[in-house]
């Protein structure tokens, strides 16, 4: 597509529900990254996939977070048993390749609430 | 992990002021990107710094890389209300960008 698509826009969820938030990343992009940004913070890593590659889960806070890309394509970020310090905004960004010479194109961005 | 410290954290300038923001890393950077997010909104890739003592232009902003390649700087000359936001830089490592705490920018018309 023209642009990162994320989904839902907004999520309210429950404390200890399940939630599972999708990425579709710029046709072509081979590299996809997850972040979250809370309120007024900067934005904090979670976890890269680069094509077939292994993914780098080392941002990942807690086992509860776990992220997959299906097809070298759309990207899943799942979080179970939700906890209110989970509420943020979720970004996902894709990039041409890996490497440092590319720029990120971010994604509207899931803003989820643990109520 | 994220090496980068970014200052100020905020700023208020009267519209037609400059504005500067700074990031300062330990270690020598191998290249240094710099992003926008306006309020309510999402990062957007502003520009790519690669060469020792760099400097690039867009229109009224001015970026640069330090000789060192251990700092940057993003200057707007004579800000205006559409340059409000959080202005964030980004280092490479590990193969992905660790985004600096960012400087929120308010212009005062």
């Amino acid at each position: 597509g023209a642009g990162v698509s994320q989904s839902p826009s907004n999520k309210v969820t429950e404390k200890g529900k399940d939630v599972e938030l999708r990425c579709d990343p710029i046709s072509g992009h081979t590299a996809l990254y997850w972040y979250r940004q809370s309120l007024g913070q900067g934005l904090e890593f979670l976890i890269y996939f680069q094509g077939n590659s292994a993914p780098d889960k080392s941002g990942l806070p807690s086992d509860r977070f776990s992220a997959e890309r299906t097809g070298g394509s759309v990207s899943t970020l799942t979080i179970q048993r939700t906890q209110q310090e989970d509420s943020a905004v979720y970004l996902c960004a894709s990039s041409l390749a890996r490497g440092s010479n590319y720029g990120y194109t971010f994604g509207s961005g899931t803003r989820l609430t643990v109520v | 992990g994220q090496q980068v410290m970014q200052i100020p954290q905020y700023q208020h300038v009267q519209e037609g002021e400059d504005f500067t923001t700074y990031c300062n890393s330990s270690t020598t950077l191998s290249n240094i990107q710099w992003y926008k997010q306006r309020p309510g909104g999402h990062p957007v890739f502003l520009i790519q710094l690669v060469k020792s003592g760099e400097v690039k232009k867009q229109k009224r902003l001015t970026f640069q890389f330090g000789e060192a390649k251990k700092n940057s700087s993003l200057h707007i000359t004579a800000t205006q209300t559409t340059d409000v936001g959080t202005y964030f830089c980004a280092e490479f490592n590990f193969n992905k960008f660790y985004f600096g705490s960012g400087t929120k920018l308010n212009v005062k018309p």
